[in-house]
Protein backbone atom coordinates (compact mmCIF):
# COMPACT_ATOMS: atom_id res chain seq x y z
CA UNK A 1 0.00 0.00 0.00
CA UNK A 2 1.46 3.37 -0.59
CA UNK A 3 2.63 5.46 2.19
CA UNK A 4 1.19 8.92 1.34
CA UNK A 5 -2.13 10.18 1.02
CA UNK A 6 -3.26 12.96 -1.28
CA UNK A 7 -6.81 14.94 -2.34
CA UNK A 8 -8.29 13.11 -5.28
CA UNK A 9 -8.74 15.97 -7.48
CA UNK A 10 -8.08 20.16 -7.16
CA UNK A 11 -8.86 23.43 -9.26
CA UNK A 12 -6.40 25.99 -9.97
CA UNK A 13 -7.05 29.24 -11.81
CA UNK A 14 -4.51 29.61 -14.67
CA UNK A 15 -1.63 32.08 -13.05
CA UNK A 16 -2.25 31.47 -10.06
CA UNK A 17 -0.13 28.79 -7.50
CA UNK A 18 -0.97 25.44 -6.88
CA UNK A 19 0.01 24.14 -4.07
CA UNK A 20 -0.50 20.49 -3.77
CA UNK A 21 -0.62 18.69 -0.02
CA UNK A 22 0.68 15.36 0.28
CA UNK A 23 0.66 13.22 3.68
CA UNK A 24 3.48 11.02 4.67
CA UNK A 25 3.13 10.96 8.59
CA UNK A 26 4.53 7.37 8.65
CA UNK A 27 7.66 8.36 6.77
CA UNK A 28 10.54 6.79 7.96
CA UNK A 29 13.84 8.59 8.66
CA UNK A 30 15.92 7.69 5.83
CA UNK A 31 12.84 8.55 3.72
CA UNK A 32 12.46 10.96 0.99
CA UNK A 33 9.77 12.65 -0.73
CA UNK A 34 9.48 12.32 -4.16
CA UNK A 35 6.75 14.15 -6.91
CA UNK A 36 5.77 12.73 -10.38
CA UNK A 37 3.03 13.91 -12.24
CA UNK A 38 1.81 11.73 -15.53
CA UNK A 39 -0.55 13.81 -18.59
CA UNK A 40 -2.88 11.86 -19.88
CA UNK A 41 -1.52 8.13 -20.91
CA UNK A 42 2.01 9.34 -20.79
CA UNK A 43 5.22 7.89 -18.49
CA UNK A 44 5.33 9.64 -15.23
CA UNK A 45 7.44 12.57 -14.74
CA UNK A 46 9.83 13.24 -12.72
CA UNK A 47 9.04 17.14 -10.41
CA UNK A 48 11.35 16.97 -7.75
CA UNK A 49 12.24 15.14 -4.30
CA UNK A 50 13.38 16.68 -1.03
CA UNK A 51 14.41 14.74 2.81
CA UNK A 52 14.23 17.15 4.71
CA UNK A 53 14.79 20.96 3.85
CA UNK A 54 12.29 23.30 1.13
CA UNK A 55 13.40 22.48 -2.24
CA UNK A 56 13.22 24.51 -5.46
CA UNK A 57 13.78 24.00 -9.22
CA UNK A 58 12.84 25.52 -11.93
CA UNK A 59 9.58 23.41 -12.45
CA UNK A 60 8.28 23.81 -8.78
CA UNK A 61 8.82 24.14 -4.72
CA UNK A 62 8.34 21.64 -2.00
CA UNK A 63 7.70 22.25 1.62
CA UNK A 64 8.07 19.99 3.92
CA UNK A 65 7.16 20.25 7.33
CA UNK A 66 9.68 20.21 10.21
CA UNK A 67 8.39 16.65 11.80
CA UNK A 68 8.12 15.28 7.99
CA UNK A 69 4.85 13.86 8.08
CA UNK A 70 3.20 16.30 5.32
CA UNK A 71 4.64 18.36 2.20
CA UNK A 72 3.18 20.48 -0.07
CA UNK A 73 4.19 20.88 -3.50
CA UNK A 74 3.89 24.26 -4.84
CA UNK A 75 3.35 25.37 -9.18
CA UNK A 76 4.20 29.07 -8.65
CA UNK A 77 2.24 29.98 -12.05
CA UNK A 78 -0.17 27.36 -13.09
CA UNK A 79 -0.63 26.56 -16.67
CA UNK A 80 -3.14 24.65 -19.09
CA UNK A 81 -0.15 21.83 -19.41
CA UNK A 82 0.32 21.83 -15.90
CA UNK A 83 -3.05 19.56 -15.94
CA UNK A 84 -2.09 16.46 -14.93
CA UNK A 85 -2.30 13.69 -11.90
CA UNK A 86 0.55 14.13 -9.36
CA UNK A 87 2.02 11.81 -7.46
CA UNK A 88 3.70 11.97 -3.85
CA UNK A 89 5.80 9.13 -3.18
CA UNK A 90 7.93 8.31 -0.02
CA UNK A 91 11.05 6.05 -0.55
CA UNK A 92 14.48 4.96 0.95
CA UNK A 93 17.37 5.96 -1.38
CA UNK A 94 20.29 3.70 -2.05
CA UNK A 95 18.23 0.51 -1.50
CA UNK A 96 19.32 -0.94 -4.79
CA UNK A 97 16.98 0.14 -6.97
CA UNK A 98 14.31 2.03 -7.39
CA UNK A 99 11.18 0.33 -5.70
CA UNK A 100 8.16 2.92 -5.91
CA UNK A 101 4.84 2.52 -4.71
CA UNK A 102 2.30 4.93 -6.27
CA UNK A 103 -1.16 6.01 -4.50
CA UNK A 104 -3.80 7.36 -6.86
CA UNK A 105 -2.64 11.00 -7.09
CA UNK A 106 -4.36 14.04 -7.42
CA UNK A 107 -5.58 15.21 -10.37
CA UNK A 108 -5.21 18.74 -10.99
CA UNK A 109 -7.25 20.58 -13.21
CA UNK A 110 -6.15 24.64 -14.06
CA UNK A 111 -8.38 26.37 -15.81
CA UNK A 112 -8.46 29.58 -17.73
CA UNK B 1 12.10 14.13 -22.92
CA UNK B 2 13.67 11.12 -20.74
CA UNK B 3 16.16 8.59 -22.19
CA UNK B 4 14.13 5.79 -21.88
CA UNK B 5 12.53 4.36 -24.60
CA UNK B 6 9.96 1.13 -24.59
CA UNK B 7 8.67 -0.49 -28.14
CA UNK B 8 5.93 -1.71 -28.95
CA UNK B 9 3.98 1.60 -27.97
CA UNK B 10 0.64 -0.21 -28.68
CA UNK B 11 -0.36 -3.86 -28.82
CA UNK B 12 -3.15 -6.04 -29.15
CA UNK B 13 -3.00 -9.53 -28.11
CA UNK B 14 -5.66 -12.97 -27.31
CA UNK B 15 -6.34 -14.25 -24.02
CA UNK B 16 -4.27 -17.22 -23.63
CA UNK B 17 -0.97 -15.62 -25.78
CA UNK B 18 2.21 -14.78 -24.51
CA UNK B 19 3.92 -11.22 -24.70
CA UNK B 20 7.23 -9.61 -24.86
CA UNK B 21 7.76 -6.03 -24.23
CA UNK B 22 11.11 -4.31 -24.35
CA UNK B 23 12.80 -1.03 -22.36
CA UNK B 24 15.47 0.26 -23.04
CA UNK B 25 17.26 2.46 -19.90
CA UNK B 26 18.69 5.88 -19.98
CA UNK B 27 22.40 6.26 -20.82
CA UNK B 28 24.34 5.74 -17.64
CA UNK B 29 21.19 3.77 -15.48
CA UNK B 30 21.91 0.25 -14.58
CA UNK B 31 18.76 -0.43 -13.09
CA UNK B 32 15.08 -1.01 -14.43
CA UNK B 33 11.79 -1.16 -12.79
CA UNK B 34 8.63 -2.21 -14.17
CA UNK B 35 5.07 -1.27 -13.80
CA UNK B 36 1.39 -1.98 -14.59
CA UNK B 37 -0.98 1.02 -14.45
CA UNK B 38 -4.69 0.15 -15.15
CA UNK B 39 -7.17 2.43 -16.33
CA UNK B 40 -7.54 5.51 -13.94
CA UNK B 41 -5.32 4.08 -11.08
CA UNK B 42 -1.88 4.86 -10.20
CA UNK B 43 1.52 2.82 -11.49
CA UNK B 44 1.64 -0.76 -9.74
CA UNK B 45 5.38 -2.31 -9.17
CA UNK B 46 5.86 -5.38 -10.89
CA UNK B 47 9.87 -6.26 -10.62
CA UNK B 48 12.82 -4.89 -10.71
CA UNK B 49 16.28 -5.54 -12.10
CA UNK B 50 19.74 -4.76 -11.28
CA UNK B 51 23.16 -6.20 -12.73
CA UNK B 52 20.87 -8.75 -14.50
CA UNK B 53 19.03 -10.16 -11.74
CA UNK B 54 15.57 -9.55 -10.12
CA UNK B 55 16.05 -8.05 -6.74
CA UNK B 56 12.39 -6.97 -6.09
CA UNK B 57 9.23 -7.99 -6.45
CA UNK B 58 5.75 -6.53 -5.84
CA UNK B 59 2.13 -8.73 -5.94
CA UNK B 60 2.29 -9.86 -9.64
CA UNK B 61 2.23 -13.75 -10.15
CA UNK B 62 5.04 -15.85 -12.04
CA UNK B 63 3.76 -15.40 -14.97
CA UNK B 64 4.92 -12.33 -14.89
CA UNK B 65 8.65 -12.61 -15.48
CA UNK B 66 11.96 -10.36 -17.00
CA UNK B 67 15.32 -10.40 -17.92
CA UNK B 68 17.50 -7.49 -17.95
CA UNK B 69 20.44 -8.13 -20.78
CA UNK B 70 24.04 -6.94 -20.13
CA UNK B 71 23.66 -3.41 -21.74
CA UNK B 72 21.03 -3.02 -18.99
CA UNK B 73 18.22 -2.91 -21.29
CA UNK B 74 14.94 -5.14 -20.02
CA UNK B 75 12.19 -7.20 -21.40
CA UNK B 76 9.31 -7.99 -19.97
CA UNK B 77 7.15 -11.20 -20.56
CA UNK B 78 3.78 -12.14 -19.96
CA UNK B 79 2.22 -15.77 -20.15
CA UNK B 80 -0.90 -17.16 -20.47
CA UNK B 81 -2.56 -13.24 -20.79
CA UNK B 82 -6.16 -12.60 -19.18
CA UNK B 83 -8.31 -9.86 -20.25
CA UNK B 84 -7.21 -7.87 -16.89
CA UNK B 85 -3.62 -7.69 -18.02
CA UNK B 86 -4.77 -5.17 -20.61
CA UNK B 87 -2.94 -1.82 -19.26
CA UNK B 88 0.03 0.54 -19.82
CA UNK B 89 2.98 -1.31 -18.96
CA UNK B 90 6.10 1.60 -18.08
CA UNK B 91 9.40 0.91 -17.24
CA UNK B 92 11.73 3.07 -15.26
CA UNK B 93 15.10 2.95 -15.22
CA UNK B 94 17.38 4.69 -12.28
CA UNK B 95 21.17 4.72 -11.32
CA UNK B 96 22.34 2.46 -8.28
CA UNK B 97 24.81 3.35 -6.20
CA UNK B 98 23.91 7.32 -6.03
CA UNK B 99 22.09 9.01 -3.38
CA UNK B 100 17.98 9.49 -3.81
CA UNK B 101 18.60 9.28 -7.55
CA UNK B 102 15.69 9.89 -9.33
CA UNK B 103 13.81 7.15 -11.91
CA UNK B 104 12.96 8.30 -15.66
CA UNK B 105 10.25 7.02 -16.84
CA UNK B 106 9.41 5.49 -20.43
CA UNK B 107 6.00 6.54 -22.59
CA UNK B 108 5.03 2.83 -21.91
CA UNK B 109 3.24 0.57 -23.74
CA UNK B 110 -0.44 -0.28 -23.70
CA UNK B 111 -1.37 -3.59 -23.95
CA UNK B 112 -5.15 -4.74 -24.89
CA UNK B 113 -5.89 -8.34 -24.34
CA UNK B 114 -9.16 -9.19 -26.36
Amino acid sequence: DAKTTQPTSMDCAEGRAANLPCNHSTISGNEYVYWYRQIHSQGPQYIIHGLKNNETNEMASLIITEDRKSSTLILPHATLRDTAVYYCIVRVSGTGGFKTIFGAGTRLFVKA
Amino acid sequence: ETGVTQSPTHLIKTRGQQVTLRCSSQSGHNTVSWYQQALGQGPQFIFQYYREEENGRGNFPPRFSGLQFPNYSSELNVNALELDDSALYLCASSLVGGMNTEAFFGQGTRLTVV
